[in-house]
């Protein structure tokens, strides 16, 4: 998917354990976003970055936070996983105008 | 990749038919819209783009037009494929440029 990859592809987690998804990409471009997908909601938009060290709040970012050290990673935690974060995230990059998107993490939280 | 069994909308037509689906945005302030398709275990991707200051936008097969008195979009797929078969989720970038707000999807079934 354009030099975009998300890991891991699917996870299986414990309520209350802290979890970390990653995005990686190699097309140096300056935005990055984290979506979760969900039945009925479509994609909402959690957290986003607009350079390094550069992030922002989305409609649900409740319970996540993200951090981006390098241009290239951008990581999504849930500090304390709740069935409710039972979702498939996607990983998006953009350079201004529409994004391309990783392939997504399918997390279970049980 | 990955996709989630969505409670959509859907349009089933016959392949070699045309398609349109619709789709209603909600903020007047956004300038940029987008077009995507989601294939079952796949992410989003880009299909076509149209900003305000147009109407219609054509692309290979598919054509966007967009109605910005009732905050209305439409994309229409030509001869409508089995490879076509996916959610097609329409979305908006409000009032930021670089961030988007995406519809709840439709569903496409292409009965050969």
């Amino acid at each position: 998917d354009a030099g975009i990859t998300q890991s891991p592809r699917h996870k299986v987690t414990e309520t209350g354990t802290p979890v970390t998804l990653r995005c990686h990409q190699t097309e140096n471009h300056r935005y990055m976003y984290w979506y979760r997908q969900d039945p009925g909601h479509g994609l909402r938009l959690i957290h986003y970055s607009y350079g390094v060290k550069d992030t922002d709040k989305g409609e649900v970012s409740d319970g996540y936070s993200v951090s981006r050290s390098k241009t290239e990673d951008f990581l999504l935690t849930l500090e304390s996983a709740t069935s409710s974060q039972t979702s498939v995230y996607f990983c998006a990059i953009s350079e201004g105008y529409g994004y391309t998107f990783g392939s997504g993490t399918r997390l279970t939280v049980v | 990749g990955e996709s989630v069994g969505l409670h959509l909308p859907t349009l089933s037509v016959q392949e070699g038919d045309n398609s349109i689906i619709n789709c209603a945005y909600s903020n007047s302030a956004s300038d940029y819209f987008i077009w995507y398709k989601q294939e079952s275990g796949k992410g989003p991707q880009f299909i076509i783009d149209i900003r305000s200051n147009m109407d219609k936008r054509q692309g290979q097969r598919v054509t966007v037009l967009l109605n910005k008195t009732v905050k209305h979009l439409s994309l229409q797929i030509a001869a409508t494929q089995p490879g076509d078969s996916a959610v097609y989720f329409c979305a908006e970038n409000g009032e930021n440029f670089n961030k988007f707000y995406f519809g709840s999807g439709t569903k496409l079934n292409v009965k050969p």
